[in-house]
């Protein structure tokens, strides 16, 4: 079955570091990649996409590129600040049997620091 | 988009009771998916709610356990049914759109004691 695998947090940076956050899959067929974020308090709710190899997803400075060679998503943002601080999920759908379903990986917490 | 509405927001109920949670869209959509993420972990998929159908669960989710409903195209309800400890989580209504985006209430926060 699908599985989505990120790398374990908390993560915690300096304000203004430079971020990385890991996440491969398994899928069968071609789904959609997505990064979800929580912030303290709320709801998920969507950060970027990519729906096809070498997409590039992009928001609010994070960026992440659906590599189909490397089966990763791995999420990036070049300065960090501290209202990034919160829980991030990397996400895949899954097509099959007409439904829409996502799989999540364990979520990383992220903190950072002035 | 879609904006949800889930209710309660939160709630401590006692063991061997059921909690009913309701979620209510403002968009008529197909399909609804309840969720469920246990204190410190991922979301895990409990069963998605076509209108009109019954509901289909995952693995390791019964209905029994966890009846649905879906009267109509905007709103859906969870029962948690004789509640234990191992129960208390953040249950979460889901809807997704026609570009695979899904959209998340602000989740219900759901102790048992």
């Amino acid at each position: 079955g699908n599985s989505v695998t990120q790398m374990e947090g908390p993560v915690t940076l300096s304000e203004e570091a430079f971020l990385t956050i890991n996440c491969t899959y398994t899928a069968t067929g071609y789904p959609s990649l997505f990064w979800y974020v929580q912030y303290p308090g709320e709801g998920l709710q969507l950060l970027l996409k990519a729906t096809k190899a070498d997409d590039k997803g992009s928001n609010k400075g994070f960026e992440a590129t659906y590599r189909k060679e490397t089966t990763s998503f791995h999420l990036e943002k070049g300065s960090v600040q501290v209202s990034d601080s919160a829980v991030y999920f990397c996400a895949l759908n899954d097509l099959t049997g007409g439904g829409n379903k996502l799989t999540f990986g364990t979520g990383t917490q992220l903190k950072v620091e002035l | 988009s879609a904006v949800i509405s889930q209710k309660p927001s939160r709630d401590i109920c006692q063991r061997g009771t059921s909690l009913t949670i309701q979620c209510q869209v403002d968009s008529q959509v197909t399909m609804m998916f309840w969720y469920r993420q246990q204190p410190g972990q991922s979301l895990t998929l409990i069963a998605t709610a076509n209108q009109g159908s019954e509901a289909t669960y995952e693995s390791g989710f019964v209905i029994d356990k966890f009846p649905i409903s879906r009267p109509n195209l905007t709103f859906s309800t969870l029962t948690v049914s004789n509640m234990s400890p191992e129960d208390s989580s953040i249950y979460l209504c889901s809807v997704t759109d026609l570009y695979t985006e899904a959209f998340f209430g602000q989740g219900t926060r759901l102790t048992v004691v």
